[in-house]
């Protein structure tokens, strides 16, 4: 099956400073790749997302590069704020029903 | 707007009892999934469901564990004879069909004494 590696697990920057969480992934089969927010005692909620058919997406302060050749996926975040302090999930999923999902970066926005 | 809703959102049951927890999928998802996630781990597919239909649960335990998402009402998960190791946040997604985003619950966190 499908193996998600997230790094780092932790991640304390500055504010204003960018963020960046990497993730990498075993299925080549593997065509769609969300990006989920988690706070403390929340569900986790959906940032961004991309599919296999596109490189890059952006929203805003948010964005999200894939590189297929080297099944990796990555989320950056510019312009850090205190409010995206929180852990971050990458996940990837080939039939759109499983998600498999990485082990979660803890981020730290230090005002 | 109501979104993808759990409960209870807290659920404490001794050793043996049984844990029934329930999903309601956003407005127009027929198709729910259930995770579980252990402390400071990530989320880790159970089973998807469609209304009446189980679909894959390729990451349920074969015993204890039970999942269904009747015609009418929610989705539950029944763990039947809970024990310690049972102890988790169980989440719930839904979405519009396969292939498709899945939006998260807030989750049930089970504790088992």
């Amino acid at each position: 099956g499908e193996n998600v590696e997230q790094h780092p697990s932790t991640l304390s920057v500055q504010e204003g400073d960018s963020a960046v969480i990497k993730c990498t992934y075993s299925d080549s089969a593997s065509n769609y790749f969300p990006w989920y927010k988690q706070e403390l005692g929340k569900g986790p909620q959906l940032i961004i997302d991309i599919r296999s058919n596109v490189g890059e997406k952006k929203d805003q302060r948010i964005a999200v590069t894939l590189n297929k050749t080297a099944k990796h996926f990555s989320l950056h975040i510019t312009e850090t704020q205190p409010e995206d302090s929180a852990v971050y999930f990458c996940a990837a999923s080939t039939s759109g029903n499983q998600f498999y999902f990485g082990t979660g970066t803890s981020l730290t926005v230090i005002p | 707007n109501a979104g993808v809703m759990q409960n209870p959102r807290h659920l404490v049951r001794r050793r043996g009892q049984e844990a029934r927890l329930r999903c309601s999928p956003m407005k127009g998802h027929s198709h729910v999934y259930w995770y579980r996630q252990l402390p400071e781990e990530g989320l880790k597919f159970m089973v998807y469901l469609q209304k009446e239909n189980i679909i894959d649960e390729s990451g349920m335990p074969k015993e204890r564990f039970s999942a269904e998402f009747p015609k009418e009402g929610p989705s539950i998960l029944r763990i039947q004879q809970v024990v310690r190791g049972d102890s988790a946040a169980y989440f719930c997604a839904s979405s519009p069909g396969p292939d498709r985003t899945q939006y998260f619950g807030p989750g049930t966190r089970l504790l088992v004494l």
